[in-house]
């Protein structure tokens, strides 16, 4: 069936570095959905991008999708403690469900 | 306060045991999921419902079952079929359209299997 790789699957920064994480498929993807999940917790959605090419802005996250609309990454700037968690894609297939990535865990080293 | 809510926190079975996990919202949403989640790995789909009285399979549906007589609930059902049902399980609901709409997480259920 149709997957979405999510690379890396974890990234340790330093507080104040910044941190990206990537979701690449191998079929055109009608959107792309991004969620965080803090530890302990639940996916807590993000943001969802539909057009080829789209950039979004939410304060210190860029997400952007692919012109080909088959890939996309989200972009965090400066990375402060209450972004730790781990970072999910997920995007919508040919049977209309979504397929979820395996998600980037962003650790912030001590 | 919208939202939903699912029971218990942790649950704890022996093998051979069947076991329903709630799931409740308060959102008017239609669609409502399944989802279950693994130490590391991504969440995969269990069941989903567009509208009361009807859902469909996801992914992993073998040796689960769901029923959706009422708008606000959709109870799952972790039978003995299932071999490994140790895992963190995720209701979601979203506005009717489904799949292309933003996903509303309950808390979560911790299964562990003795």
């Amino acid at each position: 069936g149709q997957q979405v790789m999510q690379i890396p699957q974890y990234q340790h920064v330093q507080e104040g570095e910044d941190f990206t994480t990537y979701c690449n498929s191998s079929t055109t993807l009608s959107n792309i959905q991004w969620y965080k999940q803090r530890p302990g917790g639940h996916p807590v959605f993000l943001i969802q991008l539909v057009k080829s090419g789209e950039v979004k802005k939410q304060k210190r996250l860029t997400f952007q999708f692919g012109e080909a609309k088959k890939n996309s990454s989200l972009h965090i700037t400066a990375t402060q403690t209450t972004d730790v968690g781990t970072y999910f894609c997920a995007a919508m297939d040919s049977n209309y469900q979504l397929i979820w990535g395996a998600g980037t865990k962003l650790i912030i080293k001590p | 306060d919208g939202g939903i809510t699912q029971s218990p926190k942790y649950l704890f079975r022996k093998e051979g045991q069947n076991v329903t996990l709630s799931c409740e919202q308060n959102l008017n949403h239609d669609a409502m999921y399944w989802y279950r989640q693994d130490p590391g790995q991504g969440l995969r789909l269990i069941y989903y419902s567009q509208i009361v009285n009807d859902f469909q399979k996801g992914d992993i549906a073998e040796g689960y079952s769901v029923s959706r007589e009422k708008k606000e609930s959709f109870p799952l059902t972790v039978t003995s079929a299932q071999k490994n049902p140790t895992a963190f399980y995720l209701c979601a609901s979203s506005l009717a359209g489904g799949f292309n709409n933003e996903q509303f997480f309950g808390p979560g259920t911790r299964l562990t299997v003795l």
